[in-house]
């Protein structure tokens, strides 16, 4: 199975930083990445997917980028609704699994 | 407006079964693969199972294999998860969810449904 591993864990800012959170496979996954964004109480949020490409709706302070074994979620300009927990998840082959989630908070 | 609306979570013993349940609107459901997702209280996200558009093939997580089968019926836009020998580690809230096109990324999601395996 491959294993995705998530840096941080848990992150602390203030609205109108900018933060990167990286996500690890254990082997190339080329970009077959996506990033949801959940809040307490709701389900997952697709923000973006194949490493890269924006979801329709979704901000364009949100940006993705890597390929292979490590890939980034950036977030430019911090807004208060954007302090919720991220997973990064492959879809490289089966069982489709997901990092650990990195919590962001606001400092 | 895609929507998709879960239903049947419950609290259930050791060793029982339960059926969940997953209606979808707004799209052309027979169009789409489908798939479960769950969340244990406080955890993160396991994917659980998928199936075809035409629900002939499915694919699940080991740690279900042999006590979960996911099915559906396009004539209702539903999408099933039977579920039996119930533990306590699948004590989670269950998603369900649509595939983007042909690929494994989930593009809209239930709201959830609750499973609560206890004595």
């Amino acid at each position: 199975d491959i294993q995705l591993t998530q840096s941080p864990s848990f992150l602390t800012a203030s609205v109108g930083d900018r933060v990167a959170i990286t996500c690890r496979a254990s082997q190339d996954i080329r970009d077959y990445l996506a990033w949801y964004q959940q809040k307490p109480g709701t389900a997952p949020k697709l923000l973006i997917h194949t490493a890269s490409t924006l979801q329709s709706g979704v901000p364009s302070r949100f940006s993705g980028s890597g390929s292979g074994t490590e890939f980034t979620l950036t977030i430019s300009y911090l807004q208060p609704e954007d302090f919720a927990t991220y997973y990064c998840q492959h879809r490289h082959s089966y069982p489709i699994t997901f990092g650990q989630g990195t919590r962001l908070e606001i400092k | 407006e895609v929507q998709l609306v879960e239903s049947g979570g419950d609290l259930v013993q050791p060793g029982g079964s339960l059926r969940l349940s997953c209606v979808g609107s707004g799209f052309t459901f027979s169009n789409h693969w489908m798939t479960w997702i769950r969340q244990a209280p406080g955890k993160g996200l396991e994917w659980v199972a998928s199936i075809t558009p035409g629900g002939t093939e499915m694919r699940y997580v080991d740690s279900v294999k042999g006590r979960f089968a996911v099915s559906r019926d396009n004539t209702k836009d539903s999408l099933f998860l039977q579920m039996s020998s119930l533990r306590v580690e699948d004590t989670a809230v269950y998603y369900c969810a649509r595939l983007a096109g042909t690929t494994s990324i989930f593009d809209y999601w239930g709201q959830g449904t609750l499973v609560t395996v206890s004595s």
